[in-house]
């Protein structure tokens, strides 16, 4: 496709509910990534792929978030008994495989996810 | 670990005029790469330059030019010519030179361009 693009891009979960976030990367950008953005703050890393291995998820902040990305290109974020300081935007990036001539991350719209 | 801070939390400038956004890091790596991403109240984060920290030239496109002074490790943006559609936060961010490694983010200087 032409860029990166997520779904849904807005989604209300009760507290304790699961949710389930969806990235697709740009064509052959075998690296993605995941950042959760809260409100008014950068974004900060969550987790990453390179093809399907998750090479680092040292920024997942519980045992409740969980991602994929199976076959090496779409990547699902999973958030288990969603809490409300889970509430933020869920931004997805994907670039070129390392040692390209650039490692420019491009980045979807993201998800707004309100926990109520 | 690597820090980026933006002390400018909201700037504003008049259209046509030029501004300047400051952005320091803490780092003790010495090949990396610098960052300045824009986010429209779209959300969508939009790449403006990038800057490679062996590179001693400072980088241009076209109304965007840093001024990267590596041993202050500073990296601000200058926006020449502000138009409205300027109008975003816009994030300064830090990435380590091997291969695919996660952004550092600063917390973002929210500019407004006004008519």
């Amino acid at each position: 496709g032409a860029g990166v693009s997520q779904s849904p891009r807005y989604k209300v979960a009760k507290r304790g509910q699961d949710v389930a976030l969806r990235c697709d990367p740009i064509s052959g950008h075998v690296s993605l990534f995941w950042y959760q953005q809260a409100l008014g703050q950068g974004p900060e890393f969550l987790t990453y792929f390179q093809n399907e291995a998750q090479l680092d998820k040292s920024g997942l902040p519980s045992d409740r978030f969980f991602a994929e990305r199976p076959e090496g290109s779409v990547s699902t974020l999973k958030i288990q008994r969603t809490q409300q300081e889970d509430s933020a935007v869920y931004l997805c990036a994907s670039s070129s495989a390392p040692g390209a001539s650039t490692d420019t991350q491009y980045f979807g719209p993201g998800t707004r996810l309100t926990v109520l | 670990a690597q820090t980026v801070t933006q002390s400018q939390p909201e700037m504003s400038v008049q259209e046509a005029e030029t501004v300047t956004l400051s952005c320091t890091y803490d780092t003790s790596e010495n090949n990396y790469y610098l960052f300045w991403y824009k986010q429209p109240p779209s959300r969508q984060m939009i790449l403006v330059i990038r800057q490679e920290a062996y590179k001693q030239q400072n980088a241009t496109e076209n109304r965007f030019s840093v001024n990267f002074q590596k041993a202050a490790k500073s990296f601000s943006l200058k926006i020449s010519d502000s138009q409205l559609g300027d109008t975003a936060m816009y994030f300064c961010a830090f990435m380590k030179h091997v291969g695919n490694t996660p952004l550092v983010f600063g917390k973002g200087t929210r500019l407004s361009v006004i008519a």
